[in-house]
């Protein structure tokens, strides 16, 4: 199976701070279609996971653009420019290029 | 609008059988499919398995001699079922969409296995 090691495990920030979390995978997640099924999302405390991004660097409807992706191959970045209240919660990478799907072990955003 | 919803029973005995439906308005489950994904309390969540809109199933190899995806597209259903549960079986079991990129989810169900 992809292992997606996600890294830092914890992050404290404050309010307006701009902040990464790094996904590598253990596998190239480059599809054979030219795809990278790699997605982010937030899961807020007592709530359902929320897609943030898509392949890689598609933002999601709705979703606020200090929000972004970037990354290819085994190594992908979420970064968030201006930290705001609203974002506080465990954030996951995802791929979906090899089955089966696995999700990274998460990231805790908090505040300082 | 897009909703999918789980359904099912919150305790389980070990041993027994869990079923759970997902209930899809918004959308067809002939242009759409469904995944199944795990989470216990406090941990990430694990992908299950998918229903294809065109009626073909996947399922997480781990799982795969205990679970069984199918669905009723007259009523917009999609059904998991898993057998020989145990304890650590316990968690929140979400439906999600899987085109655009699981851009819908449930709100999940919370089962817990105890006799």
């Amino acid at each position: 199976d992809v292992v997606l090691t996600q890294t830092p495990s914890i992050l404290s920030a404050t309010i307006g701070q701009s902040v990464s979390i790094s996904c590598r995978s253990s596998q190239s997640l480059l599809d054979s279609d030219g795809n990278t099924y790699l997605y982010w999302f937030l899961q807020r405390p007592g709530q359902s996971p929320q897609r943030l991004i898509y392949l890689v660097s598609n933002l999601g409807s709705g979703v606020p653009n200090r929000f972004s992706g970037s990354g290819s191959g085994t190594d992908f970045t979420l970064k968030i420019s201006g930290v705001e209240a609203e974002d506080l919660g465990v954030y996951y990478c995802m791929q979906a290029t090899h089955a089966p799907w696995t999700f990274g072990g998460g990231t805790k955003l908090e505040l300082k | 609008q897009v909703q999918l919803k789980e359904s099912g029973p919150g305790l389980v005995q070990p041993s027994e059988t869990l079923s759970l439906t997902c209930t899809v308005s918004g959308f067809s489950l002939t242009s759409y499919s469904v995944s199944w994904v795990r989470q216990p309390s406090g941990k990430g969540p694990e992908w299950m398995g998918r229903m294809w809109y065109d009626g073909d199933t996947a399922y997480n190899s781990a799982l795969k001699s205990r679970l069984s995806i199918s669905r009723d597209t007259s009523k917009n259903q999609v059904f998991l079922k898993m057998n020989s549960l145990q304890t650590d079986d316990t968690g929140t079991y979400y439906c999600t969409r899987v085109e655009n990129g699981f851009d819908y989810w449930g709100q999940g169900v919370m089962v817990t296995v105890s006799s």
